[in-house]
């Protein structure tokens, strides 16, 4: 596709249990982030990878989170024994130049009952 | 560390006339850049527009431009002649120009409503 795809666009857990988000980055992109958006919040940053290598997870906000990109293009954020405040929506976002703005998907919408 | 500031939570603006989104912020890396995005409902985060620490003119994409004043730390949007359309969350956003640093520090968001 033309744009960044993310899946699923919605996603009810229970709380305890692992979920596994998925983000398709735009072909080429060689940048690609994981932002987390509270309600009511700006995004804030939760991990970058350039390429397959994870250069900056310093915003992953406990080793309940981890962000894989194995093959330098479709990256998977998983959640483990996830928690009511983790509750926001999950945004991906890939760039080929830096300090040319990313290019941002509609999020992953997760719930935590 | 970065820090943007967003002082308007919300604004509501008629059809037609010029608004202003303020964003104010702070760091001490001379080389840096700012970014306006637009959230529809939707939840896209749509790039609207960039001005690099060093650039010695504004920037403007068509309707957008961007009030870049550097000693005041300020980097306010401008939206000219303002369309229905242009009702959505926006968010001002810095990044630091340091290879390897490439996340953005995004501020609160303004709503903006444009009123028939």
């Amino acid at each position: 596709g033309a744009g960044v795809s993310q899946s699923p666009r919605y996603k009810v857990a229970k709380r305890g249990q692992d979920v596994a988000l998925r983000c398709d980055p735009i072909s080429g992109h060689v940048s690609l982030f994981w932002y987390q958006q509270a309600l009511g919040q700006g995004p804030e940053f939760l991990t970058y990878f350039q390429n397959e290598a994870q250069l900056d997870k310093s915003g992953l906000p406990s080793d309940r989170f981890f962000a894989e990109r194995p093959e330098g293009s479709v990256s998977t954020l998983k959640i483990q024994r996830t928690q009511q405040e983790d509750s926001a929506v999950y945004l991906c976002a890939s760039s080929t130049r830096r300090m040319r703005g990313a290019f941002f998907g509609q999020g992953t919408r997760l719930t935590v009952v | 560390a970065q820090k943007i500031t967003q002082t308007q939570p919300g604004m509501f603006v008629q059809e037609k006339e010029a608004v202003t989104l303020d964003c104010t912020y702070d760091t001490s890396d001379p080389s840096y850049g700012l970014f306006w995005y637009k959230q529809p409902s939707s939840g896209e985060m749509i790039f609207l527009i960039y001005q690099g620490s060093y650039d010695q003119q504004n920037a403007t994409e068509g309707r957008y431009s961007l009030n870049f004043q550097k000693a005041r730390k300020s980097a306010n949007l401008v939206i000219s002649a303002s369309q229905l359309g242009d009702s959505a969350m926006y968010f001002c956003a810095m990044g630091i120009d340091r290879i390897g640093n490439e996340k953005l520090t995004f501020g609160t968001g303004t709503r903006l409503t444009i009123i028939p």
